[in-house]
């Protein structure tokens, strides 16, 4: 199998705070997670791309201040959102590429729901 | 950077009736072409994939072409069952090795009327 997990699944914060958001795969080792924001019925938009042991590289438009990313194992990498504000609840899902192979498959997690009041 | 494009946004067919989802990208450059299922309220899941050296690919009832001359490619579903209800994405990416990075289509949501 290729399991990813996400832990919480949902939490609801209030403005001003930070929240940490994990990102495990559970039975691979993983050099590469992504992190997504997804909107109501709208895309998987991609906030980063994280390697293991090195700095993430943020798309357009991120602010890496805000979403901190830390991959610091090969199965672990966490999202931590900085001073949450309301617009930036959100439904944010990571996802995990196989280290030692040359397959592309990403592998998803089930996704955090954050509502920032 | 490279933009995908995907219609239609929603899609409504008869169970057995086949379904269509069309992708198109912009740079010539990407070379896999992964398709993404999304069922509600859960994770996506790689349902079939493609290289630009391919031009179809089968996998029982789904199937997907590539178009490398005109940028596009399809999935196609025949015989649509209503657990085939989903919303669907397309994704382009370039790269070699484990380095791609897919840009997605914004999805298509695909109901099966039992």
């Amino acid at each position: 199998g290729a399991v990813v997990s996400q832990h919480p699944s949902w939490v609801i914060c209030k403005s001003g705070t930070s929240v940490k958001i994990e990102c495990r795969s559970l039975d691979f080792q993983a050099t590469t997670m992504f992190w997504y924001r997804q909107f109501p019925k709208q895309s998987l938009m991609l906030m980063a791309t994280s390697n293991e042991g090195s700095k993430a590289t943020y798309e357009q438009g991120v602010e890496k201040d805000k979403f901190l990313i830390n991959h610091a194992s090969l199965t672990l990498s966490t999202l931590t959102v900085t001073s949450a504000h309301p617009e930036d609840s959100s439904f944010y899902i990571c996802s995990a590429r196989k280290a030692g192979t040359s397959r592309n498959e990403q592998f998803f997690g089930p996704g955090t729901r954050l509502t920032v009041l | 950077g490279e933009n995908v494009e995907q219609h239609p946004s929603t899609l409504s067919v008869q169970e057995g009736d086949s379904a269509v989802i069309k992708c198109t990208y912009s740079d010539s450059a990407s070379n896999y072409f992964p398709w993404y299922k999304q069922e509600l309220g859960k994770r996506p899941q790689l349902i079939i994939d493609i290289r630009s050296n391919v031009g179809e690919k089968k996998d029982q009832r789904i199937a997907v072409t590539l178009n490398k001359t005109a940028k596009h490619f399809s999935l196609h579903i025949t015989e649509t069952q209503p657990e085939d209800s989903a919303v669907y994405f397309c994704a382009a990416s370039m790269g070699s090795g484990g380095s791609y990075i897919p840009t997605f289509g914004r999805g298509t949501s695909l109901i099966v009327h039992p």
